[in-house]
């Protein structure tokens, strides 16, 4: 089955930038999408299709993928930016096709 | 607005079956695929299960195939999840998620419900 390898923990300052990264097996052939959870609730989709934003999502968060790393980019850190990160593909293989998501990486601001 | 409004989740034994249920609202329900995705405590998350809007593709993941089963009532706007054989590792909250673009199950997960608990324990 596909993997997508997320590191646990990124901590920055505010101000700063945060850079998570989702890898994978020739990820970059893949459409990835980004979520961010905060404690007791639901995830929202922060990154679709690599690099793409939905409506009310500030600039500041944005996606790139490549080889086989695909990361997601918050500038300018906000206290509020403070949750968990999950990367995840929709995975097309012969005999299993399927929803992936990362392990997921806890963002602490510093 | 999109609404989704997950039901069901309650303390079942181990062995024992449970029906979730997610109510929707707010869009076009037969045009859009669906997923219920899971999360136990303090873990991360999990794809459980996909239906396409038409109901003629479902996809399970390897850790629940051939004990749930995923459906949906076009007329009803609700999505449904039957799981039977529970064991302790399905306690979770499951969340109801819609596919953003499709009525395949392919793609991102646009709008999530709140959740409902699943806990299975003697």
């Amino acid at each position: 089955s596909y993997v997508l390898t997320q590191p646990p923990s990124v901590s920055v300052a505010p101000g700063q930038t945060a850079r998570i990264t989702c890898g994978g097996n020739n990820i970059g052939g893949e459409s990835v999408h980004w979520y961010q959870q905060k404690p007791g609730q639901a995830p929202v989709l922060v990154v679709y299709d690599d690099t793409d934003r939905p409506s009310g999502i500030p600039e500041r968060f944005s996606g790139s993928n490549s080889g086989n790393t695909a990361t997601l980019t918050i500038s300018r850190v906000e206290a509020g930016d403070e949750a968990d990160y999950y990367c995840q593909v929709w995975h097309t293989s012969s005999d299993h096709p399927g929803m992936v998501f990362g392990g997921g990486t806890k963002l602490t601001v510093l | 607005e999109v609404q989704l409004l997950e039901s069901g989740g309650h303390l079942v034994q181990p062995g024992g079956s449970l029906r979730l249920s997610c109510a929707a609202a707010g869009f076009t329900f037969r045009s859009y695929a669906m997923s219920w995705v899971r999360q136990a405590p303090g873990k991360g998350l999990e794809w459980v299960s996909g239906i396409s809007g038409n109901a003629g593709s479902t996809y399970y993941a390897d850790s629940v195939k051939g004990r749930f089963t995923i459906s949906r009532d076009n007329s009803k706007n609700t999505l449904y999840l039957q799981m039977n054989s529970l064991r302790a590792e399905d306690t979770a909250v499951y969340y109801c998620a819609k596919l953003t673009f499709s009525m395949i199950v392919v793609g991102s997960l646009d709008y999530w419900g709140q959740g409902t608990l699943v806990t299975v324990s003697s």
